[in-house]
């Protein structure tokens, strides 16, 4: 069984200000864990992903997460957020074979 | 490479009518997945085919909702009879084994369906 819990469903910060969302998860197995990011009637575009490797990921966009297995965490961090990282952001875990298990989403909104 | 191809993009239908989405994955991706979206929420895992072979089925509706991928390749995803609560967006995914692991899903721009 797996599952993830994504603590805030809205986080807003300023333009060049850093953006954190967290995420949280549960496996049964060594996870693979995943971001993605939904724009407005777009598809879903994966952001990073970590799959054993180096704790540290880093992603498109100046994105980047840690993967912390004693806080069984992997949040998400960018040092400078943009305008055009406003959308749904999804934290993924994957036990095994296993489908995706995907969180609630965490909408992202930047102030001018 | 080409991505995951679904058609149609966009569906309305009435309640207790039956509707069709298709996918075609990635080519050589042999796992496929089907997820359900309802709006505010995360994609829900409805069914994921290794091959033409299912994998898991544990939350899909059965009831009303099937699948299939008889050529482990393009897959069907039918729903008959449509409730209400079938209103969300159908996203299909594949992914593939590399270095021995399995890939991240690679995502369709997905089937928007409303039932009224």
């Amino acid at each position: 069984a797996q599952s993830v819990t994504q603590l805030d469903s809205h986080v807003s910060v300023s333009e060049g200000t850093p953006v954190l969302l967290r995420c949280n998860y549960s496996s049964s197995y060594s996870p693979s864990l995943f971001w993605y990011v939904q724009h407005p009637n777009k598809g879903l575009q994966l952001l990073l992903k970590y799959t054993s490797a180096a704790t540290l990921v880093k992603g498109i966009n100046g994105f980047e997460a840690e993967f912390k297995k004693s806080e069984t965490s992997f949040h998400l961090t960018k040092p400078s957020a943009h305008m055009s990282d406003a959308a749904e952001y999804f934290c993924v875990v994957r036990g095994g074979a296993d489908g995706l298990t995907f969180g609630k989403g965490t909408h992202l909104i930047i102030q001018p | 490479e080409a991505g995951v191809a679904q058609s149609p993009r966009y569906k309305i239908i009435e309640k207790r009518q039956s509707v069709a989405f298709w996918c075609n994955p990635i080519s050589g991706h042999a796992t496929l997945y089907w997820y359900q979206q309802i709006l505010g929420q995360g994609p829900k895992l409805l069914i994921q085919f290794q091959n033409n072979g299912v994998v898991d089925d544990s939350q899909l509706p059965k009831d009303r909702f099937s699948a299939e991928r008889l050529k482990g390749v393009d897959s069907t995803l039918k729903i008959q009879p449509a409730k209400l609560e079938d209103s969300a967006v159908y996203l299909c995914a594949s992914s593939t084994l590399r270095g021995g692991l399995l890939t991240e899903a690679f995502f369709g721009q997905g089937t928007r369906l409303t039932v009224v």
